[in-house]
């Protein structure tokens, strides 16, 4: 089975500083990769993905991801962060295409401030 | 992008009442629907599958009785906590799967008291 790990439960940081946020999965089989924001009370908003091809991803607000194989990684990065960023980010990764057993992180909260 | 709608994005009850969420794909049909359940500050746990027109096949030790899953059409799905307790106050979020996407909805914050 496939798994997720965050290691960041929270990220400080300033206001048009770049910001990473780091996710390694788990898998024996072929993945396919997210990203997703939840701001707070509400359901996730799908950033970006990785699902083949080229391995640097980009996404909506800015927000790109880079898949690394050999480092089962699939960080999440922005050049820029914005106030309206903060936000709690979620990592995600399944071996299906219908999104059976999508598997979340333990999420990031992003905390940006003036 | 296609909307998924939750109702009711807000529930009080009481223990032991029955409480029923709707998760609705509002402008495409979804075969398919999942529910998912967060608790604070953690991530979401998927709970079920949900495929229009079959029996939801429910996650390791979530209780089936508990939590009743129909999805009777195309764009809707429900879910039913049957004698809710305190411990299952909770986020509870749908989403549905429409050719290679995952649309979310709102989620449902269900407290009992």
């Amino acid at each position: 089975a496939q798994s997720v790990t965050q290691l960041d439960s929270q990220v400080p940081v300033f206001e048009e500083a770049p910001v990473e946020l780091r996710c390694n999965y788990s898998s024996s089989v072929s993945v396919y990769l997210f990203w997703y924001v939840q701001y707070p009370n509400q359901g996730l908003q799908l950033l970006l993905k990785y699902l083949s091809g080229s391995t640097l991803v980009k996404g909506i607000n800015g927000f790109e991801a880079e898949f690394n194989k050999s480092q089962t990684s699939f960080h999440l990065r922005k050049p820029s962060v914005h106030i309206s960023d903060t936000a709690e980010y979620f990592c995600a990764v399944t071996t299906n295409t219908g999104f059976q057993k999508l598997v979340f992180g333990t999420g990031t909260r992003l905390l940006v401030s003036p | 992008g296609a909307v998924v709608s939750q109702h009711p994005s807000w529930v009080i009850c009481k223990s032991g009442t029955s409480v029923k969420i709707e998760c609705r794909s509002l402008d495409f049909q979804a075969t398919t629907m999942f529910w998912y359940r967060q608790f604070p500050k953690q991530s979401l746990m998927l709970m079920a599958t949900s495929n229009e027109g079959s029996k939801a096949t429910y996650e390791q030790g979530v209780e089936k009785d508990k939590f009743l899953i129909n999805h009777a059409s195309l764009t809707l799905s429900t879910l039913t906590v049957t004698s809710a307790h305190p411990e299952d106050s909770s986020f509870y979020i749908c989403s549905a799967y429409v050719t290679g996407e995952l649309f979310f909805g709102e989620g449902s914050r269900l407290t009992v008291l």
